[in-house]
């Protein structure tokens, strides 16, 4: 059973544009998500976070926007470059336990310049 | 930034062989983790680590797999006798804490090829 579940699996847009990545999940007791950004050959690392108490969380060109009764959430990247282009996982566990991370598949983003 | 690294970064054995994947954690942390990613799949959680003893497991987690960090060394996964389905790309992680803002910084990861 798929707890966390993203879309697309693979995304190309132009250099400058806004990607947007999406992610939904099922189980209610989780309340923080994290997104890891990998590059290949290397390890997943912390792009941008997000608590189920806020609605939205910024940190200079991404944005994460979060519906806590659909459970979905967004990533955002905004202007992006293609240095963005990485795979990235959407990833959900309850506050308790944060180490324990569920996370998606991921989504492929390729950046065309 | 922090860095958590791990060894080797691929071991190919023969099935029912032992393996040891090494990996040395982010130096003042205190929690780890161990996560499995078969190709084309997502990320999974294996087991995690604090004060000596394993907190938690998942049912990924077989007889067949060991953890340990003897004496602040190397935080280690063992698994014996490995199967075909051990084949996958492991992931260490660690942490400062395992709540509030604990985040997780992974390794590279060991590629473990069963033959």
């Amino acid at each position: 059973q798929q707890q966390v579940r993203q879309s697309p699996q693979s995304l190309t847009v132009w250099e400058g544009e806004t990607a947007i990545l999406n992610c939904s999940y099922e189980n209610s007791a989780f309340d923080y998500f994290p997104w890891y950004q990998q590059f290949p050959g290397e390890g997943p690392a912390l792009l941008i976070s997000i608590l189920s108490v806020s609605d939205k969380k910024e940190d200079g060109r991404f944005t994460i926007f979060f519906n806590k009764r659909e459970k979905k959430l967004s990533l955002h990247i905004a202007d992006s470059q293609p240095g963005d282009s990485a795979t990235y996982f959407c990833a959900a566990s309850g506050n308790y336990n944060q180490g324990k991370l569920i996370f998606g598949q991921g989504t492929k983003l390729s950046i065309k310049p | 930034g922090p860095k958590v690294l791990q060894i080797p970064s691929h071991q190919i054995i023969d099935m029912g062989q032992m393996v040891t994947l090494n990996c040395d954690p982010v130096s003042n942390h205190l929690y780890f983790y161990w996560y499995k990613q078969i190709l084309g799949q997502q990320m999974e959680f294996l087991v995690n680590f604090y004060n000596g003893k394993v907190m938690e497991k998942s049912k990924l987690f077989k007889d067949q797999f060991s953890v340990e960090r003897p004496d602040g060394s190397y935080f280690t996964l063992k698994i014996q006798p490995t199967a075909l389905e051990d084949s996958a790309v492991y992931f260490c992680a660690s942490s400062s804490r395992d709540r509030g803002t604990g985040q997780l910084y992974f390794g590279e990861g060991s590629k473990l090829t069963v033959l």
